[in-house]
């Protein structure tokens, strides 16, 4: 069974472009969370989907953006890039009230 | 508003010393507990949780950890550790409904010493 995969694993861009991860949930998982975790720092939430629909946002500006797909697929779209946007995004799906995260994708903004 | 607090930002321990990894929440409602493991350049790995029932709940690795509500905290112990437990310790809080959002503290380094 696999788990949570996300693409691409590592990304570079320079401020003011835009970026699109992506993130496959476990299977039969129908919802997932997108965290931040910059450098030192514990992820914090950015945004959940369920049923294609954004059902929670925590304090991140318009910026960031998202999209889920019938498949449960998602998306995390990021515009106009920031230096302080480097991170590590992890995707997560949930099974109940515990979230399975996937290894990641390493952003990194010159 | 919840908050995690995890005091120790490092802990250096000896191989096959005991560890205590600690970890205290603020929540004015009912909470499920988590610990994750994060390696080198990986995710979170589930250690173990708390739901319900049992205080005293047991996890993968031989990690195990206490829920205290009246202090509320939810500690982690290991009685020996292995050099292969060096990692990052994350412990987690959500709500008991809704979207199940996680909120994290800042991490603890255990770095096992051969």
């Amino acid at each position: 069974d696999a788990g949570v995969t996300q693409s691409p694993t590592h990304l570079i861009k320079t401020r003011g472009q835009q970026v699109t991860l992506r993130c496959s949930p476990k299977s039969g998982h129908d919802t997932v969370s997108w965290y931040q975790q910059a450098l030192g720092q514990g992820p914090q939430f950015i945004f959940q989907y369920y049923e294609e629909e954004e059902r929670q946002r925590g304090n991140f500006p318009d910026r960031f953006s998202g999209h889920q797909f019938p498949n449960y697929s998602s998306e995390l779209n990021v515009n106009a890039l920031l230096l302080g946007d480097s991170a590590l995004y992890l995707c997560a799906s949930r099974d109940r009230e515990t979230q399975y995260f996937g290894p990641g994708t390493r952003l990194l903004v010159l | 508003a919840q908050s995690v607090t995890q005091l120790d930002s490092q802990v250096p321990v000896f191989e096959e010393a005991p560890v205590e990894l600690r970890c205290n929440y603020s929540s004015s409602v009912s909470v499920y507990l988590f610990w994750y493991v994060q390696y080198p350049n990986q995710g979170l790995q589930l250690l173990l949780k708390y739901l319900s029932g049992s205080t005293l709940v047991k996890g993968i690795n031989g990690f195990e950890a206490e829920f205290n509500k009246s202090q509320t905290s939810f500690h982690l112990r290991k009685p020996s550790v292995h050099i292969s437990d060096t990692a990052e310790y994350f412990c987690a809080v959500s709500f008991t409904s809704g979207t199940y959002k996680y909120i994290f503290g800042t991490g603890t380094r255990l770095k096992v010493l051969a």
